[in-house]
């Protein structure tokens, strides 16, 4: 199995612009989650979904980000417009199971200046 | 509400001594689950170990153990014959009836060869 693949790996993009992450969740795991992490505020989690459909949102930050998932293979955030503030590591993970802890995916650097 | 402590911002060990890295935790529910993951500095994020709050027995992965007290509601990682590629950011988990795992702010773990 390849893991919890992530798209890009960096992200350099100017403030303003539409950002968009991808992730691809191991075949067969049903929950899927966004994190971001960051010096100040460590891991946070945006938004989880189970069988695709968003369960929990209330971390995502405010209305410039927006998370899809159109089927079980394929998630993305999506940040528009972009800040500098936004600058971060995006994990994605997926699980199987509720009682097992996550695989995470590599992460996406983004830096926005 | 869920926390994860870390007290422990940084640790250092000598290469093949043992370490012990704290985490303290609070819930009100009675079944939960625990983990540790490892970040190394390619940023992966890797399941060290897992603890179900209902076992009496403390987890053991190969050079890796827990010290579980559930009463005390702490939940410290045990490194032995510790080696330079165990160097990297330690977190401690927390996973309730909720789907969502809480991680705390990372303890950096050192080497010394």
């Amino acid at each position: 199995d390849a893991g919890v693949i992530q798209s890009p790996r960096h992200e350099v993009t100017e403030m303003g612009q539409e950002v968009t992450l991808r992730c691809k969740p191991i075949s067969g795991h049903d929950y899927l989650f966004w994190y971001r992490q960051t010096m100040m505020r460590g891991l946070e989690l945006l938004i989880y979904f189970n069988n695709n459909v968003p369960i929990d949102d209330s971390g995502m930050p405010e209305d410039r980000f927006s998370a899809k998932m159109p089927n079980a293979s394929f998630s993305t955030l999506k940040i528009q417009p972009s800040e500098p503030r936004d600058s971060a590591v995006y994990f994605c993970a997926s699980s199987s199971d509720r009682v097992k802890g996550y695989t995470f995916g590599s992460g996406t650097r983004l830096t926005v200046v | 509400a869920q926390t994860v402590t870390q007290s422990q911002p940084e640790m250092s060990v000598q290469e093949a001594e043992t370490v012990t890295l704290s985490c303290t935790y609070d819930t009100s529910e009675s079944d939960y689950y625990l983990f540790w993951y490892k970040q190394p500095p390619s940023r992966q994020m890797i399941l060290v170990i897992r603890q179900e709050a209902y076992k009496q027995q403390n987890a053991t992965e190969n050079r890796f153990s827990v010290n579980f007290q559930k009463a005390a509601k702490s939940f410290s990682l045990k490194i032995s014959d510790s080696q330079l590629g165990d160097a990297a950011m330690y977190f401690c988990a927390l996973k309730t009836s909720y789907d969502k795992v809480i991680f705390g702010p990372g303890t950096s773990l050192s080497v010394i060869p």
